[in-house]
């Protein structure tokens, strides 16, 4: 069964300050990857996701991921982030193309601070 | 359009007692799936409704926890009796049928229901 790891629990940055959060993923055939946010108070909401095609996704609010085979990565980044992107930031894989296998990793809590 | 809604949102209670959360999915979603997440670990799948099926429940952790949804609509998670292990955040998400060609690969998540067992 397919399974994430999210090496960082925090990430604490300083605003306009570029960041990575690690994304690593295991499994046996094709996966889809996504990136979740969760604001303070409020739910999930994707991010960005990688369904096939090309390997680098964006999201509208300037982060990227890109998806890497060989190293089984899914790393989420943005060359310089705001104040709202405070969050906790999920990764999560799936094995089926309707998604019904979705499995998350622990989540990374990035804290921008001014 | 009303997004995915759970109630309550905090809930404590004493071992031993009973709790049910709720859940209403997107109106439409066939596909409705409950999440735990317990002291800040990853997000672990519990179970997956197709209408008013169980199509996996493979995670659900014991038999003191029972999910139903009668009609195809919003679900119920019980958990009778409730132990100090079953604290952690219930989320519900929902999401289109992938035949219905309008399942883009997105889960729409609630708020979560933070559940606390003294």
């Amino acid at each position: 069964a397919q399974s994430v790891t999210q090496l960082d629990s925090q990430v604490p940055v300083f605003e306009e300050a570029p960041v990575e959060l690690r994304c690593n993923y295991s499994s046996s055939v094709s996966v889809y990857l996504f990136w979740y946010v969760q604001y303070p108070n409020q739910g999930l909401q994707l991010l960005l996701k990688y369904l096939s095609g090309s390997t680098l996704v964006e999201s509208i609010n300037g982060f990227e991921a890109e998806f890497n085979k060989s190293q089984t990565s899914f790393h989420l980044r943005k060359p310089s982030v705001h104040i709202s992107d405070t969050a906790e930031y999920f990764c999560a894989v799936s094995e089926t193309a309707n998604n019904n296998d979705m499995r998350f990793g622990a989540g990374t809590r990035l804290t921008v601070k001014p | 359009e009303a997004g995915v809604t759970q109630f309550p949102s905090h809930s404590v209670i004493e071992k031993g007692q009973t709790v049910t959360l709720r859940c209403d999915p997107i109106s439409g979603h066939d596909n409705l799936y409950w999440y735990r997440r317990v002291m800040g670990k990853e997000i672990k799948f519990l179970l997956h409704f197709v209408k008013e099926s169980k199509q996996d429940e493979s995670g659900m952790p014991n038999n003191r926890f029972l999910a139903e949804r009668t009609g195809g609509t919003y679900s119920t998670l019980k958990v009778q009796p409730a132990e100090l292990e079953d604290s952690g955040v219930y989320f519900c998400a929902s999401s289109q049928d992938l035949t219905s060609g309008a399942n883009t690969g997105e889960l729409f998540f609630g708020e979560g229901s933070r559940l606390t067992v003294l």
